[in-house]
């Protein structure tokens, strides 16, 4: 079916709010990963999901960020209380199945502002 | 340290020449390599995957290399376009947990006609 869908795809906020970012696979995929991108910067991993395994949290920069995967498909990644250097572009991607074999299915992201 | 590292400084190549992106790695022994293409406010697009006994993989005007003794990926696109310009990021997947993948900062290709 479709792609992977990302909403919002951009977001302004003031330091201090919190943000949701949410994230849509492709159907029947089981693994999902969020990234951040920094202008001009590569690809930070953040966290991902497969099946019901517990997710890999530990690309998290810090205990404001977190994510949660409902029923196996749509994702949403909280920022809380944001900062400035959280600006960025935020990326989901989904696959088949979380291995480095996988082709990852990117979304084309939500970037982010922080004011 | 594990380490990746792409070409820091942009290529610019005459349409119709070969180029040539080069991706390194130190301290790593990834069982796969792949490549994306990934254009100005779009996420990363998929193009190849090679494992580690395999040498050379192509696929249309795209040829990549694989040497682990190198330590080292090349990506080729044959008979560039301007449509090959875009940024072009190596990922590995991660020794011991081939999970995830670890991604090198990208190459930016700019084709002139």
């Amino acid at each position: 079916g479709a792609g992977v869908s990302q909403s919002p795809s951009n977001k302004v906020t003031e330091k201090g709010k919190d943000v949701e970012l949410r994230c849509d696979p492709i159907s029947g995929h089981t693994a999902l990963y969020w990234y951040r991108q920094s202008l001009g910067q590569g690809l930070e991993f953040l966290i991902y999901f497969q099946g019901n395994s517990a997710p890999d949290k530990s690309g998290l920069p810090s205990d404001r960020f977190s994510a949660e995967r409902t029923g196996g498909s749509v994702s949403t990644l909280t920022i809380q209380r944001t900062q400035q250097e959280d600006s960025a572009v935020y990326l989901c991607a989904s696959s088949l199945a979380a291995s480095g074999q996988e082709t990852q299915y990117f979304g084309p992201g939500t970037r982010l502002l922080v004011l | 340290s594990q380490k990746i590292e792409q070409n820091s400084e942009a290529l610019n190549i005459q349409e119709g020449k070969t180029a040539t992106l080069t991706c390194n790695y130190t301290n790593y022994s990834p069982a796969y390599l792949q490549w994306y293409r990934q254009d100005p406010g779009r996420g990363p697009v998929f193009l190849l995957l090679i494992r580690e006994n395999e040498k050379e993989k192509r696929k249309e005007r795209l040829k990549v290399t694989f040497d682990t003794t190198l330590k080292q990926s090349l990506f080729h696109i044959t008979a560039s376009q301007p449509a090959d310009s875009a940024t072009y990021l190596c990922a590995l997947d991660l020794a011991g947990n081939n999970r995830k993948l670890i991604w090198g900062l990208g190459t930016s290709l700019a084709v002139n006609p």
